[in-house]
């Protein structure tokens, strides 16, 4: 069964620190797709990066990056000088991919909530 | 209009009313998904639906009746609810391809339920 541990509940920076907000997942399958959604106040669930299981490489845009690592399992999410903008909930999900079957399911950590103060 | 658009984002019922929610995507995908998102707990998948029909109902309480009439359109019916289904509900859609992948799935704004 998939699983995605979101251990930090909440987290509060001043404005221009750098965040980190960690992301653990469990699968047995040796394919799947990692995601992260940023959950403004407003309530819309909004993408921010899909990545393939088989493609380690970091990325970056702008004052975000993220960090998969599959020997720890993880994909961590990095806000570089944060802005009270960034506030909002951060949620890290997992998906298998399709064999034959349908798989449409996204298995959601429990969110992570930011609060950036000025 | 853009992406993924719910109607209405608030909505306050009775437990004996029926009520509907909209949900419409302009992104030409051919998959939606109703999801439930309760406090404190991680998203729920209710329904999907690819290609106007209905894959996966996530044991669903009966009082919740979705409906898919064309890729573009989905619909939550809703009757005799309870308390406990106060919830953001949240609309999603993507784009189903092959077998051996998977697809992102844009969300929508969410409706606000109240049931009294």
């Amino acid at each position: 069964a998939q699983k995605v541990t979101q251990a930090q509940t909440e987290i509060s920076v001043v404005e221009k620190e750098d965040v980190t907000l960690d992301c653990v997942y469990e699968t047995r399958d040796t394919t799947y797709y990692l995601f992260w959604y940023k959950q403004p106040p407003s309530g819309e669930l909004v993408f921010l990066i899909r990545r393939n299981s088989f493609d380690e490489q970091n990325e970056i845009s702008g004052r975000y990056s993220w960090n998969f690592q599959k020997s720890t399992s993880s994909f961590n999410f990095t806000i570089t000088a944060s802005q009270v903008v960034d506030s909002a909930v951060y949620f890290c999900a997992l998906s298998e991919a399709r064999s034959g079957g349908s798989n449409y399911k996204l298995t959601f950590g429990k969110g992570t909530l930011l609060t950036v103060n000025p | 209009e853009t992406g993924v658009t719910q109607t209405p984002r608030h909505l306050v019922m009775g437990m004996t009313n029926k009520k509907s929610l909209k949900c419409e995507q302009h992104l030409g995908h051919n998959a939606m998904y109703w999801y439930k998102q309760s406090a404190k707990k991680p998203l729920e998948l209710m329904f999907v639906y690819s290609l106007e029909e209905r894959v996966e109902n996530n044991s669903v309480p009966s009082r919740f009746s979705p409906e898919c009439p064309n890729s573009s359109h989905l619909f939550l019916h809703l009757h005799t609810l309870q308390p406990e289904d106060s919830a953001l509900y949240l609309c999603a859609s993507s784009q189903d391809k092959l077998a051996g992948s998977t697809d992102t799935q844009y969300f929508g704004p969410g409706t606000r339920l109240t049931v009294l």
